[in-house]
């Protein structure tokens, strides 16, 4: 399967843990964006990576969340201290270019719930 | 804060019938738009990517249309089917950030 991985698709955390997801991103996209949904909302940007860059944090909350794109491997969202607010689908996208004018190729989705 | 408002936010229409909705989104500032589409318990695809003022892209029995100058897209589609029951997305990317902001969707459901 060429497309956007994510992993975990499902994960649950209890207050306070720490959550990561990864994504891959499609064989050749050195450009990766992180949606949340939360629940009866649309998609929400929070970030946009390049390999070993964070281009636009803009829609990350200042606290608890970091993302990364390292040079090898998948791109990773992390959650510390999570908390029942942050239960949520996330999505991860992937492009080949920045700043073009070409579509996302989504992943599935964590969906992440917080006891 | 800039916001892509989707409209209506769910349709239920009959199989056979024809149906359209509609994307607005700032004016100012356009570089593309984009139209996707999200199946239940799978992830969003793109339908047509449109970049000039005037555009008309169609993929099959869907269309859609593009006016930057008044800020909206339509989307068409023709004698809907039960497989095309999904929610619609919108995509407005600005000229500034490049980053895709989202409306909430169109959910349809053609039934039988």
């Amino acid at each position: 399967n060429a497309g956007v991985m994510q992993n975990p698709r499902h994960l649950v955390r209890r207050r306070g843990q720490e959550a990561r997801l990864r994504c891959s991103p499609m064989k050749g996209h050195s450009h990766v964006y992180w949606y949340r949904q939360l629940p009866e909302e649309g998609l929400k940007f929070m970030v946009y990576l390049q390999k070993e860059n964070i281009i636009d944090e803009s829609g990350m909350p200042k606290e608890r969340f970091s993302a990364e794109f390292p040079k090898e491997g998948p791109s990773i969202l992390r959650i510390q201290q999570v908390v029942r607010g942050d239960s949520a689908a996330y999505f991860c996208a992937s492009s080949p270019l920045g700043r073009s004018t070409g579509e996302l190729f989504f992943g599935e989705g964590s969906r992440l719930t917080v006891l | 804060i800039l916001n892509v408002e989707q409209s209506p936010q769910s349709l239920h229409v009959q199989e056979g019938d024809s149906t359209n909705f509609t994307c607005s989104f700032p004016s100012s500032n356009f570089y593309a738009l984009h139209w996707y589409r999200w199946e239940t318990a799978k992830s969003p695809e793109a339908l047509f990517v449109m970049t000039l003022n005037g555009d008309e892209k169609k993929k099959g029995r869907i269309s859609a249309t593009l006016n930057t100058k008044e800020g909206y897209s339509y989307l068409y589609i023709k004698g809907s089917q039960p497989e095309d029951s999904a929610t619609y997305l919108c995509a407005w990317i600005s000229g500034g950030s490049y980053i895709p902001t989202f409306g909430r969707g169109t959910s349809l459901i053609v039934h039988p």
